[in-house]
């Protein structure tokens, strides 16, 4: 079974401070893992993948094996990236999407 | 093009009517996913297509539940004697068949079921 585990809902850090949000998942298999983020009144999009290894808005995530877990991290966090972020995984002929329960993150002046 | 575009955006029905969604894929996707989300929960998969063929249904959609996609272009999902347990925001995604990892979502159709 394929499951996929955001442990924190709310997040709340200061503007210029780091912050992570963690994500574990469990997939019998290879899985792509994705980061979705959903501003407010936006549709929901897409941020990270980890096969694209790359940076996108300072944000970086790096998919561990062996712990099953792909982390969401930017080192100076802004006003801006205040948002709903979603942790997916898919396989990798479907692309269907697994998703956490999401982390709300805000990021405080 | 606008993106991926759902219709109504929001639908208040009673329980046991039937209501039916439309979701408009950004041209030449020729992949297309439905989502539900529930309050609290991230997207769950209910079904997708791939050009006009239902590739998967998630143990999700019940018999009530039926989606199509004639023509391989637009795509409808309909529920049929709604209830209360119905209520969610219904997501639809679309993808490229070059860059099938990239999921592009419209804004989704609010149920609400009294």
């Amino acid at each position: 079974a394929q499951r996929v585990t955001q442990p924190e809902k709310l997040l709340s850090v200061f503007k210029g401070a780091p912050v992570e949000l963690k994500c574990n998942y469990s997939y019998s298999g290879s899985p792509e893992l994705f980061w979705y983020v959903q501003y407010s009144r936006q549709r929901l999009q897409l941020l990270l993948r980890h096969i694209s290894r790359e940076s996108i808005k300072g944000f970086t995530a790096d998919l561990n094996k062996g712990e099953t877990s792909f982390h969401l991290k930017k080192p100076f966090a802004q006003e801006e990236d205040s948002a709903m972020y979603y942790c997916a995984l898919s396989g990798s002929n479907d692309y269907k999407l697994s998703f956490g329960a999401g982390t709300t993150v805000t990021v405080r002046a | 093009d606008t993106g991926v575009s759902q219709d109504p955006r929001h639908k208040i029905t009673k329980r046991g009517q039937n209501v039916t969604f439309r979701c408009d894929p950004i041209s030449e996707h020729n992949r297309l996913y439905w989502y539900r989300q529930t309050l609290g929960q991230g997207p769950e998969f209910l079904t997708y297509f791939q050009n006009e063929a239902q590739l998967e249904k998630s143990r999700l959609l019940s018999d009530r539940f039926s989606a199509e996609r004639p023509k391989g272009s637009f795509s409808t999902l309909e529920i049929q004697r709604t209830e209360q347990g119905d209520s969610a925001m219904y997501l639809c995604a679309s993808t490229l068949a070059e860059v099938p990892d990239t999921q592009y979502f419209g804004p989704g159709t609010r149920l609400t079921v009294l």
